[in-house]
């Protein structure tokens, strides 16, 4: 069936220096989401992209969607230790109609050390 | 502002118990969603619904059922718990919105432990 593959698994950084999680799809995507699940807490919904080779900014966050619709990225500018969480990617499967089935990748954990 | 409840954040059953996790959400969202989570693997799909009595499999149902009565609540039934069972199970809920956003919104989870 249909993966959305995630990278990596675990990222440990220094406060201060970047970070990139990747989402690869076996098929094309109409859409990509992303979400965020503090530790403890439920994934919480950062944004959606739509369109091949669509650019999103949300402060120090940027999310890119392949030209192909197939891959999708999140980088982080200067990590923070309020960035810590574990970020998945979830894609919508062209052709799904209204259910708004997704499907997740498997989530990148990402440690801060301050 | 969308607000999905799950029945008990914390629940402790024996191999063999019937088990009832239930979801509620209050924005009148059609789509509704069970999924388990476990450590390195994600969020996998267990069963999902897009009306009142409609259900569909989703990528792990086996040993698990669902049902929606109600437009708000939808709830999984795990008819014989087993120690694999064990597991965070997280419920979500979204509206069909054709070429719009369709975002999901989660309900806090319940950590099932079977023993």
């Amino acid at each position: 069936g249909q993966q959305v593959m995630q990278i990596p698994q675990y990222q440990h950084v220094q406060e201060g220096e970047d970070f990139t999680t990747y989402c690869n799809s076996s098929t094309t995507l109409s859409n990509i989401q992303w979400y965020k699940q503090r530790p403890g807490g439920h994934p919480v919904f950062l944004i959606q992209l739509v369109k091949s080779g669509e650019v999103k900014k949300q402060k120090r966050l940027t999310f890119q969607f392949g030209e192909a619709k197939k891959n999708s990225s999140l980088h982080i500018t200067a990590t923070q230790t309020t960035d810590v969480g574990t970020y998945f990617c979830a894609g919508k499967k062209t052709g799904s109609g209204n259910t708004g089935k997704l499907i997740f990748g498997q989530g990148t954990t990402l440690q801060v050390k301050p | 502002d969308v607000k999905v409840t799950q029945s008990s954040r914390y629940l402790v059953k024996r191999t063999g118990e019937k088990v009832f996790l239930e979801c509620v959400q209050d924005m009148d969202h059609e789509n509704m969603f069970w999924y388990r989570q476990d450590p390195g693997l994600g969020l996998r799909l267990i069963y999902f619904s897009y009306d009142v009595k409609m259900k569909e499999k989703g990528d792990i149902p086996e040993g698990y059922s669902v049902s929606r009565e109600k437009k708000e609540r939808f709830s999984l039934i795990l008819e014989s718990a087993s120690t694999n069972q064990t597991s965070m199970y997280l419920c979500a809920s979204s509206l069909p919105l054709a070429g719009a956003t369709d975002t999901q919104y989660f309900g806090p989870g319940t950590r099932l432990t079977v023993l």
